[in-house]
């Protein structure tokens, strides 16, 4: 069971240039998000899809678009990085039913330097 | 001022003794307290949660809140070298989506 499987690994951008994260769940679960982790930032919210076909923003949401392609797959953008989009980018899902606790369950993340 | 405070530490401990992480937060909504370990280089993974107030125990590790105080705990026992990571506190209010994430405790277990 792969769980949540992120692409690129690692990628290295020049400011001004675009690139697109992957995420792939197969947990059939409903909810997927991005985060961004800084040091001494903690985790951030950028977008989160609640259901397939619905996004919303979250914290950051700046500088990033981002498309449920399924319920699956929700693959972040970025249209024109700068260097203040360096930093490490989880994606993560959770099935986010009922009442009960959102437990989210994170992929192994890509790390992203835009020079 | 952040939603969740947490100390980021690093806090570097002998193998065997307690470890005590904790956070405060100023959302009186939250009622979902969770735990997260993130080893070095990987997605942090659920470790405990609890609803609203009281303790939980799993095996060597306890976890314990405060609404009154607006404050929660994680306690290590007897912490092995395997136990060496970094701890996130998150928390939500319920029917909510939206995780509120400290910014984590880098602790090490010396052997």
């Amino acid at each position: 069971n792969a769980g949540v499987t992120q692409t690129p690994k690692f990628q290295v951008l020049k400011t001004g240039q675009s690139m697109t994260l992957q995420c792939a769940q197969d947990m059939n679960h409903n909810s997927m998000y991005w985060y961004r982790q800084d040091p001494g930032m903690g985790l951030r919210l950028i977008y989160y899809s609640a259901s397939e076909g619905t996004t919303d923003k979250g914290e950051v949401p700046n500088g990033y678009n981002v498309s449920r392609l399924n319920k699956r797959e929700f693959s972040l953008r970025l249209e024109s990085a700068a260097p203040s989009q360096t930093s490490v980018y989880f994606c993560a899902s959770s099935e986010a039913e009922g009442s009960g606790a959102n437990v989210l369950t994170f992929g192994a993340g890509s790390r992203l330097t835009v020079l | 001022q952040k939603e969740v405070e947490q100390d980021p530490g690093p806090l570097s401990v002998p193998e065997g003794a307690i470890v005590s992480l904790n956070c405060t937060y100023s959302n009186s909504a939250f009622q979902y307290f969770m735990w997260y370990r993130q080893y070095s280089r990987k997605g942090p993974e659920l470790l405990m949660y609890t609803y609203s107030s009281g303790n939980k125990e799993d095996g060597r590790f306890t976890a314990q809140v405060d609404k009154s105080s607006k404050y929660i705990s994680l306690f290590i026992r007897d912490s092995q070298p395997s136990d060496s990571a970094t701890y996130l506190c998150a928390m939500s209010a319920a029917n909510d989506y939206k995780l509120s994430f400290g910014a984590g405790t880098t602790v090490t277990v010396r052997a």
